[in-house]
């Protein structure tokens, strides 16, 4: 089976970093995506990490462990636009759909 | 550059109705095509996918369908909505797999009363 396991709600202030992790088991690994979705809107692509470490973009870096099966979104400098769904997903193999998780949704106050 | 686009945004129809609804995307050919359904606060589930022409994949036998008739075209159909078929329906299209990820379509709000 396919299982895609990330937090259900997490709270953070604006400027201050926040990590939000996601653990995976599934049937084979080609890589894995980041999705931010905005309430009532569509998902848009952040990030795609296919071998272990750290990718940055901006205030928005991705890390993955293929070893451990984790993942983790990391964003900097919170601003209250940054407050949304964040997905998780993960492709088995090529040209299969994704795998994705319920998403993660953050709150960021002021 | 390419595009998708999906309509209706929003959609009200009654439970045991027909629907229908449209994706196509431009400036690309023999895309991936996928249709997802989100319902309130949970994940994403996919419902069909599409590699080409006339090529479906279902995920959740129910009472949904979709059809490919053109290469950049995906269509999901029912026959008879049921009040669960209410939710956020998004259409996706990819260009094989990698690092390309998913383009998603903006999305069809349906509500079944």
């Amino acid at each position: 089976g396919q299982n895609i396991d990330q937090p259900t709600e997490m709270t953070a202030t604006e400027g201050a970093i926040v990590q939000i992790n996601c653990t995976y088991q599934t049937s084979g690994f080609n890589g894995l995506f980041w999705y931010q979705q905005h309430a009532g809107e569509a998902p848009t692509f952040l990030s795609y990490n296919v071998l272990d470490g750290l990718e940055e973009k901006g205030r928005f870096s991705s890390f993955l462990s293929r070893s451990k099966g984790y993942s983790y979104l990391l964003l900097k400098e919170l601003q209250m636009k940054d407050s949304a769904s964040y997905l998780c997903a993960v492709s088995p193999r090529r040209n299969t759909p994704l795998v994705f998780g319920k998403g993660t949704r953050l709150s960021v106050i002021a | 550059s390419q595009t998708i686009h999906q309509w209706p945004a929003t959609l009200v129809q009654p439970v045991g109705s027909p629907l229908s609804l449209e994706c196509t995307v431009e400036g690309t050919s023999n895309p991936n095509l996928y249709w997802y359904r989100q319902a309130a606060g949970r994940g994403l589930q996919l419902l069909f996918y599409s590699v080409g022409i006339g090529q479906i994949s279902s995920e959740v036998p129910q009472n949904l369908s979709a059809s490919r008739p053109q290469d950049r075209q995906f269509i999901l159909s029912s026959k008879k909505l049921l009040l669960s078929d209410s939710g956020f329906y998004l259409c996706a299209w990819s260009a094989g797999q990698g690092s390309y990820g998913y383009t998603f379509g903006s999305g069809t709000r349906l509500t079944v009363v």
